[in-house]
């Protein structure tokens, strides 16, 4: 398969506590991108790191990018009940312009 | 603006059985996607199309046809559905531009194959 490989699978935290995700994969990329899926419901972009990018920002996402390693992680720094969803990344196909690859997501739930 | 609508949301349907999945996107995109959830799993590339008139396998076609209808519609269509395909099935359309690529997706449609 050349699906990416999120761990953890499911990650459990309080209220306030940062959430790490880390994302692998096996062939070279042009960027990645993270996407957060609630339950029931369709995913939504949350960031898009290029692959001559090394961290990125976005309110209390932070993404870092380490090629050699092929690998990525997504940090969510002071969360919250709301942001209990799966995580997925997803890295594009090496050939065809906007064709993805999802890796199989974290589930993380946030407790109150 | 709705951004991505799908119909239907749930459908029930017995082994052989075909139907037509629609989707439709109100953003002037033109990149839309099929994908495929099942459980445990990541979302699969069933079919793309990368402008109007244009259609592509994905990474699990076999079974599915699509029709992109015009720049705002990507349909799906089962013509003989199995149960191997119940699934979630999402849509989504793209934006290319500003230097950010982003997918938007529709709600998904549920479908059950028996």
């Amino acid at each position: 398969s050349q699906q990416g490989e999120e761990d953890p699978q499911a990650l459990s935290i309080q209220e306030g506590e940062n959430a790490t995700m880390n994302c692998s994969y096996k062939t070279s990329i042009n960027n990645l991108q993270w996407y957060r899926q609630n339950s029931g419901r369709g995913l939504v972009h949350l960031i898009l790191i290029r692959s001559n990018e090394r961290e990125k920002h976005s309110g209390r996402l932070r993404v870092t990018l380490d090629t050699s390693k092929k690998s990525s992680s997504l940090l969510i720094t002071a969360s919250r009940a709301a942001d209990t969803a799966s995580y997925f990344c997803a890295r594009d196909y090496g050939g065809s312009q906007g064709n993805l690859i999802f890796g199989k997501g974290t589930k993380l739930s946030v407790k109150p | 603006n709705a951004g991505v609508t799908q119909t239907p949301k749930f459908q029930v349907l017995k082994t052989g059985q075909s139907m037509t999945l629609q989707c439709a996107q109100d953003m002037n995109h033109n990149s839309m996607y099929w994908y495929r959830q099942d459980p445990g799993m990541g979302l699969r590339l069933i079919y793309y199309s990368a402008s109007e008139g244009t259609t592509d396998k994905g990474e699990v076609p076999n079974g599915y046809n699509v029709s992109r209808l015009n720049k705002r519609e990507f349909s799906l269509r089962l013509e003989s559905a199995a149960p191997s395909q119940t699934s979630v099935y999402f849509c989504a359309s793209e934006s290319w531009g500003a230097g950010e690529e982003t997918q938007y997706f529709g709600p998904g449609t549920r479908l059950l194959v028996l």
